[in-house]
């Protein structure tokens, strides 16, 4: 089993609808999430952190489900640059592993107009 | 802020032979820097962990007399592909994390290495 597990997608998005998708992961000492986008052939970006209250960055907002283990990414009012794979990252304390990532798969996202 | 470089983009180089790549935090310090390699349609890979004036952490099956890497200072790591052949051939990313300790990696922007 992976460790953190995602919907490769891909999720085609109307321009302006709304697209939501999650990622689990399996290390219940994970203490760190992040969601970063990657666009083809480049590195990823960092999009967000995800908090456990739940946190809102303009049309985006990433959810934290400790009990569940899931993380989820929601897009409002799509647009056709949000096109692109969403990589769910998730860390370790880093007194044991000075923080290393482990990702997901990602998620491909192609908004169409 | 918080702005990784890479060095080169690109290269191509001939089997048997070896390529270095740079990665340098451009704005701040970063104690701690890891390389990972990408192949097409795939996932990041973390081939090692490398931490300043201290041995790198490779993963397993990441073969570190193959795959040299040095911190010599807070802002600078290197990674050495040592006789490169075609399979080596993939997509190197650094990433650097802040000394002052949050959680984030910044990624370089990737060096892509063709070994032919």
């Amino acid at each position: 089993r992976k460790e953190v597990e995602q919907d490769p997608g891909p999720f085609n998005v109307p321009e302006g609808a709304t697209v939501a998708f999650n990622c689990t992961y399996s290390n219940s000492a994970s203490q760190s999430f992040f969601w970063y986008r990657q666009d083809c052939r480049k590195e990823p970006k960092l999009l967000m952190s995800v908090y456990s209250s739940g946190n809102e960055d303009g049309r985006f907002t990433a959810q934290l489900n400790r009990a569940s283990q899931y993380i989820s990414l929601l897009i409002r009012d799509s647009k056709l640059s949000d096109s692109a794979t969403y990589l769910c990252v998730v860390s370790l304390d880093e007194t044991d592993s000075w923080g290393k990532f482990q990702f997901g798969a990602g998620t491909q996202v192609v908004v169409t107009p | 802020g918080a702005v990784v470089s890479q060095h080169p983009s690109w290269v191509i180089c001939k089997s048997g032979t070896s390529v270095k790549i740079e990665c340098r935090s451009l704005d701040f310090q970063a104690t701690t820097m890891f390389w990972y390699r990408q192949f097409p349609k795939q996932s990041l890979m973390l081939m090692a962990t490398s931490n300043e004036g201290s041995k790198a952490t490779y993963e397993q099956g990441v073969e570190k007399d193959k795959f040299l890497i040095n911190h010599a200072s807070l802002t600078l790591s290197t990674l050495t592909v040592t006789s490169a052949h075609p399979e080596d051939s993939s997509f190197y990313i650094c990433s650097a994390r802040d000394t002052l300790g949050a959680a984030e990696q910044y990624f370089g922007p990737g060096t892509r290495l063709t070994v032919t």
